[in-house]
């Protein structure tokens, strides 16, 4: 079946530093990727999403590019801000499948 | 717009006792979904729906129930409230599928205690 890996947190970064939250999946034939992001005490939103192989989404300078050789979607911001401190969960939708498989989720922490 | 509203924000129950969570979109979606997360895990779906009248089980749906009588409302039964089901509880909605793509929203979620 479908599965989602990514990187164990917590992790721990002062403001403008470079983040990247690793993300690989198992999946048949060509799914959808996606981030979500929990800030706290709230549900989840999309942050990005791509939906076939080298195609790189991107939103509020967060980048991911979907990695068909290496099965992977990892998550990039090259500085971030305090304000970017919550879950990131990464996910994938397979061909002719209704649900999300989400992986475990990292929570990200920045400091000041 | 809304989105999708969830209430109770948090509940506790007592062993045996059950509840109803409440699930509604204003966004005219087919697709619903209810979702459990338990710390340090992804979540994990309960139920779904791709239209009013029609249901689906999901990954973990022993112990729940659903019904969508109409496109908006989406509500998760718990019968016999068991502590294996305290968790966070999130509601999610989606348009038709029509690339793969589409987006799924999320509510603020129902925290839930079985005591």
């Amino acid at each position: 079946g479908n599965s989602v890996t990514q990187m164990e947190g917590p992790v721990t970064l002062s403001e403008e530093a470079f983040l990247t939250i690793n993300c690989t999946y198992t999946a048949t034939g060509y799914p959808s990727l996606f981030w979500y992001v929990q800030y706290p005490g709230e549900g989840l939103q999309l942050l990005l999403k791509a939906t076939k192989a080298d195609d790189k989404g991107s939103n509020k300078g967060f980048e991911a590019t979907y990695r068909k050789e290496t099965t992977s979607f990892h998550l990039e911001k090259g500085s971030v801000q305090v304000s970017d401190s919550a879950v990131y969960f990464c996910a994938l939708r397979g061909l002719n499948d209704y649900k999300l498989s989400f992986g475990a989720g990292t929570t990200v922490t920045v400091r000041a | 717009n809304a989105g999708v509203t969830q209430t109770p924000k948090f509940r506790i129950l007592k062993i045996g006792q059950s509840m109803t969570l409440q699930c509604t979109q204003d966004m005219n979606h087919n697709y619903m979904y209810w979702y459990r997360q338990d710390p340090g895990m992804g979540l994990k779906l309960i139920y779904y729906s791709v239209g009013a009248g029609i249901t689906d089980k999901g990954e973990v749906p022993n112990g729940y129930n659903v019904s969508r009588s109409t496109t908006e409302d989406f509500p998760l039964r718990l019968e016999l409230a068991a502590p294996s089901q305290t968790s966070v509880y999130f509601c999610a909605s989606s348009p038709r599928d029509r690339g793969r793509g589409e987006t799924q929203y999320f509510g603020p979620g129902t925290r839930l205690l079985v005591l």
